[in-house]
């Protein structure tokens, strides 16, 4: 069964503490790895794809990168700004299908 | 603003009543998807259409039905509600009925069954 785990589900940072985001998939193969932020209340905001392990992507102080089983967000110089709960999706190959099956999120918290 | 709008934002119903929700895509896009997100789920896939014809089924309920109109609005229809029901739904919509494309969320609509 294709499957994302997130880890940690919380993470509390200082401004300025850099840290990283785990997301481990078990898919029979991808077609590719989404992350998104969600702010309470709100929808899913897109903010990478990746498609093979070894591809890297950056958007200002965040960073996704893609192995053969995970992807981890680093997140670089954080701002209380960049709290918000971060989402992992990847989509199967295989049939005809686009929908995304998501992990449950991590939580960042970001003091100033 | 992502370019995806949903109505209504918030709803709250009894048990037993039909409600619909709507979506509007991306100018655009022609695949739609809905999702369901609960507390202790996270977010899961219900149903995606594309451009009018039902393209994947997830873990979409029997009482649970959508739609896609010929101007590629959705309308997802819930019924004999339970309070289990009560969540986010929320609308997506992509280019392309497959292929990783990324999908673009609507504001949600908040359901509540009372």
């Amino acid at each position: 069964e294709d499957q994302v785990t997130q880890s940690p589900e919380a993470l509390r940072l200082q401004e300025g503490e850099s840290s990283s985001l785990n997301c481990s998939y078990t898919v029979s193969g991808l077609r590719g790895l989404f992350w998104y932020r969600q702010d309470p209340g709100k929808g899913p905001e897109f903010l990478f794809t990746l498609y093979s392990a070894g591809e890297e992507k950056e958007k200002e102080r965040l960073k996704a990168t893609l192995t053969k089983k995970e992807s981890f967000l680093h997140i670089t110089a954080p701002k209380p700004e960049d709290s918000a709960t971060y989402l992992c999706a990847v989509q199967a190959v295989g049939g005809s299908q686009g929908n995304l099956i998501f992990g449950k999120g991590t939580k960042l918290s970001v003091k100033p | 603003d992502s370019g995806v709008t949903q109505t209504p934002k918030h709803l709250i119903t009894a048990t037993g009543q039909r409600v619909t929700l709507r979506c509007s895509p991306r100018s655009g896009d022609l695949s739609v998807y809905w999702y369901q997100q609960s507390l202790d789920q996270g977010l899961q896939f219900l149903i995606q259409y594309y451009n009018g014809e039902e393209r994947a089924k997830g873990n979409i309920l029997e009482r649970f039905s959508a739609q896609q109109f010929p101007d590629l609005h959705s309308e997802l229809n819930l019924s004999s509600l339970e309070l289990g029901d009560s969540a986010l739904y929320f609308c997506a919509s992509s280019v392309a009925a497959s292929g990783a494309y990324e999908q673009y969320f609507g504001p949600g609509t908040r359901l509540t069954v009372t």
